[in-house]
C-alpha cells in the first residue's frame, strides 16, 4: 500500500539556520507533491506544489525539491526564523485515477533565537 | 484568513449522538474536501465533493455522511459517535481539482464523552 513518511521526531536548529525537512514515499507514483505548514489547532496553510517534472521550485526563503527516482521530497527553509516554527506537511496528488489525496503525519520544525 | 468557514468551532456530545458540521468553501471554488486530524492518525481524508457531486472517497466511515448543496457549501454528518470520533474536522476548498491549491478553514474540534 501507498505510504508516506516523514520525520516525527521535532527539528530543531538555531534561528539564521538553513531547515531540511524530509518527505520518502514507497508504492507510488505521485505526478506532483504538496507542502502544507500547520499551526496548533489551526488548518494547513498551502506552501508550494511541485510536478514531477520538475526538479526544485522556490518561493522566497522556501525552496522544495522532488526526486522520483529516489521516491524523495526535501523541503528547505533558509535564514529559518521563530516565526517558522510549525508543522509542516507534504502531500502527495491522488494516483492512478483514485483522487484521494494523502498526507504524511507531518514534521514539527522549532526554531530557536 | 483562508476564505473557508467552518461552524461550529467546538462540539462536545454524547456517545452515540449525531451532529453536522458546516463548510463554507472560498468564492468561487468548486471543490470541498472534508478531513479528520487525531493525534494518533494525522490528516485523514474522507470525501472530496465537486459541483455537488461525490468526487472521491477516502476513509469515512458508514456512520458518517456528506453532501454539498446547490449554493456549494457542504455538511458533514456524523451520527452514533463514539469516542474515537473526537478529532478536529477540517474542511478545504480548492478551484476544481486536487492539483489546485487547497484552502482549510479553522477546523471544527469534535469531543464526544
Amino acid at each position: 500500500s501507498q505510504k508516506i513518511e516523514q520525520n516525527s521526531e521535532a527539528l530543531n536548529i538555531q534561528e539564521g539556520k538553513t531547515a531540511t525537512l524530509t518527505c520518502n514515499y514507497t508504492n507510488y507514483s505521485p505526478a506532483y507533491l504538496q507542502w502544507y505548514r500547520q499551526d496548533p489547532g489551526r488548518g494547513p496553510v498551502f506552501l508550494l506544489l511541485i510536478r514531477e517534472n520538475e526538479k526544485e521550485k522556490r518561493k522566497e526563503r522556501l525552496k522544495v525539491t522532488f526526486d522520483t527516482t529516489l521516491k524523495q521530497s526535501l523541503f528547505h527553509i533558509t535564514a529559518s526564523q521563530p516565526a517558522d516554527s510549525a508543522t509542516y506537511l507534504c502531500a502527495l496528488d491522488p494516483s492512478g485515477g483514485s483522487y484521494i489525496p494523502t498526507f504524511g503525519r507531518g514534521t514539527s520544525l522549532i526554531v530557536h533565537p | 484568513d483562508s476564505g473557508v468557514t467552518q461552524t461550529p468551532k467546538h462540539l462536545i456530545t454524547a456517545t452515540g449522538q449525531r451532529v453536522t458540521l458546516r463548510c463554507s468553501p472560498r468564492s468561487g471554488d468548486l471543490s470541498v474536501y472534508w478531513y479528520q486530524q487525531s493525534l494518533d492518525q494525522g490528516l485523514q481524508f474522507l470525501i472530496q465533493y465537486y459541483n455537488g457531486e461525490e468526487r472521491a472517497k477516502g476513509n469515512i466511515l458508514e456512520r458518517f455522511s456528506a453532501q454539498q448543496f446547490p449554493d456549494l457549501h457542504s455538511e458533514l454528518n456524523l451520527s452514533s459517535l463514539e469516542l474515537g470520533d473526537s478529532a478536529l474536522y477540517f474542511c478545504a476548498s480548492s478551484q476544481n481539482s486536487w492539483a489546485d491549491t487547497q484552502y482549510f478553514g479553522p477546523g471544527t474540534r469534535l469531543t464526544v464523552l
